[in-house]
């Protein structure tokens, strides 16, 4: 049973626009959430991450929205660059549950095209 | 970057035989995590560790086995490889929950 989701496999941007990924979330007791990035025969490398008691979190050209009562997330890159071609990886943790580690969604694929 | 090295990077081997992968650290960081990668399945927690000899059972556990007798290295036991347990590995450290977790750079596993 799947608690992160990432329903998109992939995505095709073209360079410039914005980028939007998605996430959903069935465990109600996470309550940290986390974007990692990972390049082909790399580990994944972490990018942005948002406590649920926010609803926002920039990064430069990284921002992370929470919706706690649609248990959604999403990631926006703007503007979208052609190294920002990857894989994304949602994930998220129960702070209650100490050394649990990360939960992850399957992640999605984001071709950014010039 | 986070001191985090895996070895080895890449291994084959064959079905039955015993395998070992090393995770060390040189970060001092209190928890430790092994996951797998496969196509479909994004990462997979196999078993994850909170402090030396203090060790527990992830998602996919089954067929794997774990030891951590120091801080910094964390090891991974395949005791009689079988071809599922192909994959790509990583291991990753975390300070204290609600941080992020870093990642090594991983370590490809062909079980022929």
């Amino acid at each position: 049973d799947q608690q992160v989701k990432q329903n998109s496999p992939s995505l095709s941007v073209q360079e410039g626009r914005i980028s939007i990924l998605n996430c959903d979330y069935t465990n109600s007791m996470f309550d940290y959430f986390l974007w990692y990035k990972k390049y082909p025969a790399e580990g994944p490398t972490f990018l942005i991450s948002i406590s649920s008691i926010k609803d926002k979190n920039e990064d430069g050209r990284f921002t992370v929205f929470l919706n706690k009562s649609a248990k959604h997330l999403s990631l926006h890159i703007v503007p979208s660059q052609p190294g920002d071609s990857a894989v994304y990886f949602c994930a998220a943790s129960d702070s209650g549950g100490g050394a649990d580690g990360l939960t992850f969604g399957k992640g999605t694929h984001l071709i950014i095209q010039p | 970057d986070a001191g985090i090295t895996q070895s080895p990077r890449h291994k084959v081997t064959e079905t039955g035989t015993p395998v070992t992968l090393r995770c060390h650290q040189t970060e001092n960081h209190r928890y430790m995590y092994w996951y797998r990668q496969d196509p479909g399945h994004g990462l997979r927690l196999i078993h994850y560790s909170y402090g030396v000899k203090d060790t527990d059972k992830g998602e996919v556990s089954d067929g794997y086995s774990v030891s951590r007798s120091k801080t910094e290295d964390f090891l991974l036991t395949l005791e009689s490889a079988t071809s599922s347990q192909t994959s790509v590995y990583f291991c990753a450290i975390r300070d204290r929950a609600n941080t992020e977790a870093f990642f090594g750079q991983g370590t490809r596993l062909t079980v022929v």
